[in-house]
């Protein structure tokens, strides 16, 4: 079955305790990127990427970091984590940037 | 800052009823208007899109109207079934832009039985 698979799916922790959430896509797809989806505010662009090795900026990139090491994953890493960032994260991947996109099944953080 | 501003933020509708969703966008480089659909505890999912050389894509029960000099489309949900009772996004891109898709803010739809 064709997916986008994050994990955790739900996580509560606490300010400055670095976390990662993974995203591992299962379609070969080449483009990836991470939202946040707020209330009233829909979804929030954090980071994208194009290919391996090759990530950029998306509107909300602050406090963020990601890697592309292989073509199936693309972890969202949280160095240190604040209030702030409590959210509900998105992973999608497409086959080309202009490809309609996959969507995972979201992450909802919640950073104490 | 690229925008696109969706309305209304909720709305209740009668089983059978039409339910109506609209966007306005600024930036007039988009030429991509996708809608998505999102139940609860999933993520949003690709319900239908139109590009701006036609005025009208139907798929369905489901319609986007689109007016490029106003810079405005909307969905139009025929019939609208309690199973159709979700959260919708309009988006809109530039499909040589790499940074994808711009959200709006999300319309939660509740169809009465």
């Amino acid at each position: 079955e064709a997916q986008v698979t994050q994990n955790p799916r739900y996580l509560i922790t606490v300010t400055g305790k670095k976390l990662t959430v993974t995203c591992s896509q299962n379609m070969n797809h080449e483009y990836m990127s991470w939202y946040r989806q707020d209330p009233g505010l829909g979804l929030r662009q954090i980071y994208y990427s194009m290919n391996v090795e090759v990530t950029d900026k998306g509107d909300v990139p602050e406090g963020y970091k990601v890697s592309r090491k292989e073509k199936r994953n693309f972890p969202l890493i949280l160095e240190s984590p604040s209030p702030n960032q409590t959210s509900l994260y998105f992973c999608a991947s497409s086959w080309a940037f202009n490809q309609p996109q996959h969507f995972g099944d979201g992450t909802r953080l919640s950073i104490l | 800052q690229q925008q696109v501003k969706q309305s209304p933020q909720s709305l209740i509708v009668q089983k059978g009823g039409i339910s109506i969703i609209n966007c306005a966008y600024e930036n007039t480089a988009f030429d991509y208007f996708p809608w998505y659909q999102q139940f609860p505890g999933k993520g949003p999912a690709l319900l239908i899109a139109i590009r701006p050389d036609v005025s009208e894509k139907k798929e369905g029960r489901f319609t986007i109207s689109f007016n490029k000099s106003a810079k405005q489309f909307s969905l139009h949900i025929m019939d609208s079934q309690p199973g159709d009772s979700a959260t919708y996004f309009c988006a809109a891109t530039a499909m040589g832009s790499a940074r994808q898709l711009t959200f709006g803010s999300g319309t939660q739809l509740t169809v009465l039985p």
